[in-house]
């Protein structure tokens, strides 16, 4: 248990629904990430919000969408997505004050099915 | 973001110590290094991190030359549940208020009985 929790654990969706994924974290920190982890392949990071502004996105296509209302909450909205899109995303966070170590909280992830 | 480089593969017999090494050939100077542990469908969790010489936890040591452009993860008397993949990461703590990291493939250690 980190302290960071996602909803929903899994999700099935087809090709043209929108759905979000949800991240919530109470730890104080002010750092958070969306992830994407396909099968076999390594972590491939998406998007990064740092005191709620986006500082990152990687490239990421615009049929994935976040949100980050505020310090402790991280969306991601879904829509028209693509079965290659079927993977485990993972949100983390992370505090950024100085002085500490250098630690990223990850969820446990939503594992996504798209048909 | 300095690149590193790990075994994609390594076999470990219960009871005896593990050593995962990581280059990182292109480390600067204010990076750090940091290993996670990531179970089947979970989220890595983190494990040590250190910047020279030697840093021990209760789960972990890492080793850390003089050059730092390579680590050692070292895992003693490894268990079943020690089978996990091993990431390295290389990064800076004091870009801009956020980290950027790019996770590897890692290790993928099995533990065999």
């Amino acid at each position: 248990e980190t302290g960071v929790t996602q909803t929903p654990r899994h999700l099935v969706m087809g090709m043209t629904n929108k759905k979000s994924l949800k991240c919530e974290q109470h730890l104080g920190h002010n750092a958070m990430y969306w992830y994407k982890q396909s099968a076999k392949k390594p972590l491939e990071l998406m998007f990064v919000y740092n005191f709620k502004e986006q500082t990152e996105n990687n490239s990421v296509p615009s049929r994935f969408s976040p949100e980050c209302p505020n310090s402790s909450h991280l969306f991601l909205h879904l829509h028209t997505l693509q079965p290659e899109d079927s993977a485990l995303y993972l949100c983390a966070s992370r505090p950024t004050s100085v002085g500490y170590t250098d630690t990223q909280y990850f969820g446990p992830g939503t594992r996504l099915t798209v048909l | 973001l300095a690149k590193t480089t790990q075994p994609i593969s390594m076999d470990s017999y219960e009871g005896q110590e593990v050593n995962i090494t990581c280059s990182h050939n292109n480390i600067a100077t204010n990076d750090y290094i940091t290993w996670y542990q990531q179970f089947p469908s979970q989220g890595p969790r983190f494990i040590i991190q250190g910047y020279k010489t030697k840093v021990t936890n209760e789960v972990a040591s890492l080793f850390i030359p003089a050059d730092r452009k390579s680590s050692t993860l070292s895992l003693p008397r490894v268990s079943l549940s020690d089978t996990a993949v091993y990431y390295c990461l290389v990064g800076d703590l004091n870009s801009g208020g956020y980290q950027k990291v790019t996770f590897g493939t890692g290790t993928k250690l099995q533990v065999i009985p």
